[in-house]
């Protein structure tokens, strides 16, 4: 059974950076051409997309457009999880931030528990 | 990154049946089989219902369907219970910079 388990902090100051990491058990980060995405969720803006990591034969990533300039997503092997970087945050970053795997073409089975994150000083 | 449009809000009594649709464009829902749906109870993450249109995964209800006809999809609950009140988002692949993307969300109440 795959399992997700998000950590980080739930309060992160304006102007700095965002940053959690989705421990993954049951299932390999590294395997080929499985997905491993960062969704959010705020009142404002709903569900989110923000971006993805998989591997195939070698590392790929893809980005929303809306947080391009300020994302990353990066896969650690040793650890057997992904991490979500957000710089430059503003209190409009303010959601629930979700780490979800997507195995087939586009659809997202397994989810983690979600993560509050509020931006405020 | 326009989110596919739901209605707000569907209602219905024990035993009915309810329809929620998700409308698109042809860069996402028409144009890819690709259109997923979600349950998400409140304080929970969401919940994979139905995946590529019409496919439910492993222990979903047979009450849960899923169709789609040009830039609309619909997500059908047949024999309407009270645990299934909740909050429903449909969510395509889009053929984009920014690759996928959620419906609105509608607000399932059982009468």
């Amino acid at each position: 059974q795959v399992q997700l388990q998000q950590s980080g902090p739930g309060l992160v100051k304006p102007s700095q950076t965002l940053s959690l990491t989705c421990a993954i058990s049951g299932d390999s980060v590294s395997r080929n051409s499985v997905g491993w995405h960062w969704v959010r969720q705020s009142p404002s803006r709903g569900l989110e997309w923000l971006g993805r990591t998989y591997y195939k034969s070698r590392w790929y990533n893809d980005y929303a457009v809306s947080v391009k300039s300020r994302i990353s997503i990066n896969a650690d092997t040793s650890k057997n999880q992904f991490s979500l970087q957000v710089n430059s945050v503003t209190p409009e970053d303010t959601a629930v931030y979700y780490c979800a795997r997507q195995e087939r073409y586009w659809d997202f089975e397994y989810w983690g528990q979600g993560t509050l994150v509020t931006v405020s000083s | 990154q326009s989110a596919l449009t739901q209605p707000a809000s569907v209602s219905g009594s024990p035993g009915q049946s309810i329809t929620i649709s998700c409308t698109g464009t042809s860069s996402d829902v028409g144009g890819y089989n690709y259109v997923s749906w979600y349950q998400q109870h409140p304080g929970k993450a969401p919940k994979l219902m139905i995946y590529d249109v019409s496919t439910r995964p492993s222990g979903v209800s047979n009450r849960f369907s899923g169709s789609k006809s040009g830039n609309t999809a619909s997500l059908t609950i047949s024999g309407l219970q009270a645990e299934d009140e909740a909050d429903y988002y449909c969510s395509s692949y889009r053929s984009s910079s920014t690759l996928g993307v959620f419906g609105s969300g509608t607000k399932v109440t059982v009468l």
